[in-house]
């Protein structure tokens, strides 16, 4: 049972252009999230998070949504840059303020050509 | 900046041998946990610590895995026999109050 789904393993953007990763989730409990950038033999590094009182966070050419109502968030980056290259996790919680653990999707992994 | 130091980077172990991880997290963060990650996949909790106490440790394969943070602060990730199947990332990861985990660099274990 994926709790946490990222539906596209791959995407490639140009150097420029917006990217957009998608995730949808099943559990309408969970109230935090996150997305962790991940290179090839490197831990996961922490971009943004969301909690599930708001519906957008932005954070530099990093922005987050969340739509409650369709299970679905999303992370986009503008403008795309190479260094963006990597293995993109969304991550889920039920437990904000008790640092429960996370459920991650399968991860996407984006190359930005340039 | 404070990060979560996990050693060794690369081990490499033939079936049925022994095996340990270490891990030290963010000075202060009361909050520990070992995750696995399979090639491929998203990391998967393996377990959880609140200080020196155990709060999750439902997927453990118990009769191989053992884990431990006696004082609180660092601790160790056990595999006794390692099998085929344990080839993976062992991440570790810690927080504080908060939900956001900051994760290591993790151990990369490759069984023969």
């Amino acid at each position: 049972d994926q709790q946490v789904k990222q539906n596209s393993p791959s995407l490639s953007v140009q150097e420029g252009r917006i990217s957009i990763l998608n995730c949808d989730y099943t559990n309408s409990m969970f109230d935090y999230f996150l997305w962790y950038k991940k290179y090839p033999a490197e831990g996961p590094t922490f971009l943004i998070s969301i909690s599930s009182i708001k519906d957008k966070n932005e954070d530099g050419r990093f922005t987050v949504f969340l739509n409650k109502s369709a299970k679905h968030l999303s992370l986009h980056i503008v403008p795309s840059q190479p260094g963006d290259s990597a293995v993109y996790f969304c991550a889920a919680s039920t437990t904000y303020n008790q640092g429960g653990k996370l459920i991650f999707g399968q991860g996407t992994e984006l190359s930005v050509k340039p | 900046e404070a990060e979560v130091a996990q050693s060794p980077r690369y081990k490499i172990t033939e079936k049925s041998q022994a095996v340990a991880f270490w891990c030290d997290p963010i000075s202060g963060h009361a909050t520990l946990y070992w995750y696995r990650q399979i090639l491929g996949q998203g990391p998967e909790l393996l377990v959880q610590f609140q200080d020196e106490s155990v709060v999750d440790d439902s997927q453990l394969p118990k009769d191989r895995f053992s884990a431990e943070r006696l004082k609180g602060v660092d601790s160790t990730l056990k595999i006794q026999p390692a099998e085929l199947g344990d080839s993976a990332m062992y991440l570790c990861a810690s927080s504080s109050t908060a939900a956001t985990q900051y994760f290591g660099p993790g151990t990369r274990l490759l069984v023969l």
